[in-house]
């Protein structure tokens, strides 16, 4: 089965502008994550899709960072205005369920905020 | 929070060892997963052990699970120079629908 496509693969931008990632998950997945990576430190979750409804967006600061998922499949992050603290690895993760569904993850995006 | 922690944080050994890594956990749990990530790329499910179960094999990996000390241990035995990779836990907690990952243990085999 192909894996999860992530795009960009890298991206640079100052601080103050726009930036958006697009992830496609596996087929057939339901659920979809968005992690936020920050260099030495393990993925945090910014919020769940469980087909093209949010379960979980509890830690995703919402005065910048938007996500969408339409029509159940492909993924959209955005953040505006993007701040240096926002520089991190962007993962994206599908699974076929919840609960004892193991996660695949993309190679996501990595951001650099200047 | 439910975040995991490992320890060690950075484990270096030679090609043919066993390494071992720790997760600790503060809530209880319906199970742990563990991945392991290699440099520049994303996470990769490993294995996983149900909060009713106390040991499990996969290959050259065992994993333990002790819920009364909310921990859990990784053994990786005979290492290889491809098992070079940051290892981390990832527990829901009950009545949660995603995952929280620790920290890593960043391991290094030697060949």
């Amino acid at each position: 089965e192909a894996g999860v496509a992530q795009s960009p693969r890298y991206k640079i931008i100052e601080k103050r502008q726009s930036v958006a990632f697009w992830c496609n998950p596996i087929s057939g997945h339901a659920t979809l994550y968005w992690y936020q990576q920050i260099l030495g430190q393990g993925p945090k979750l910014l919020i769940q899709f469980q087909n093209n409804g949010v379960v979980d967006d509890s830690q995703l600061p919402k005065d910048r960072f938007s996500a969408e998922r339409l029509k159940g499949v492909d993924s959209t992050l955005k953040i505006q205005p993007a701040k240096l603290e926002d520089s991190a690895v962007y993962l994206c993760a599908s699974s076929f369920g919840q609960g004892e569904s193991p996660l695949h993850f993309g190679n996501g995006t990595r951001l650099t905020v200047t | 929070s439910q975040q995991g922690e490992e320890d060690p944080q950075a484990l270096s050994i030679q090609e043919g060892e066993n390494a071992t890594m720790n997760c600790s956990y503060k809530t209880s749990i319906n199970n742990l997963q563990w991945y392991r990530q290699n440099s520049g790329r994303g996470l990769v499910h490993l294995i996983l052990i149900r909060s009713n179960e106390r040991e499990k094999h996969s290959g050259r990996l065992r994993v333990t699970l002790d819920t009364s000390k909310k921990s859990s241990s990784l053994l990786i035995t005979a290492s290889r120079a491809a098992d070079t990779a940051s290892y981390f836990c990832a527990t829901d907690g009950t009545g949660a629908n995603n995952l929280f990952f620790g920290t890593g243990t960043r391991l290094t085999v030697i060949p």
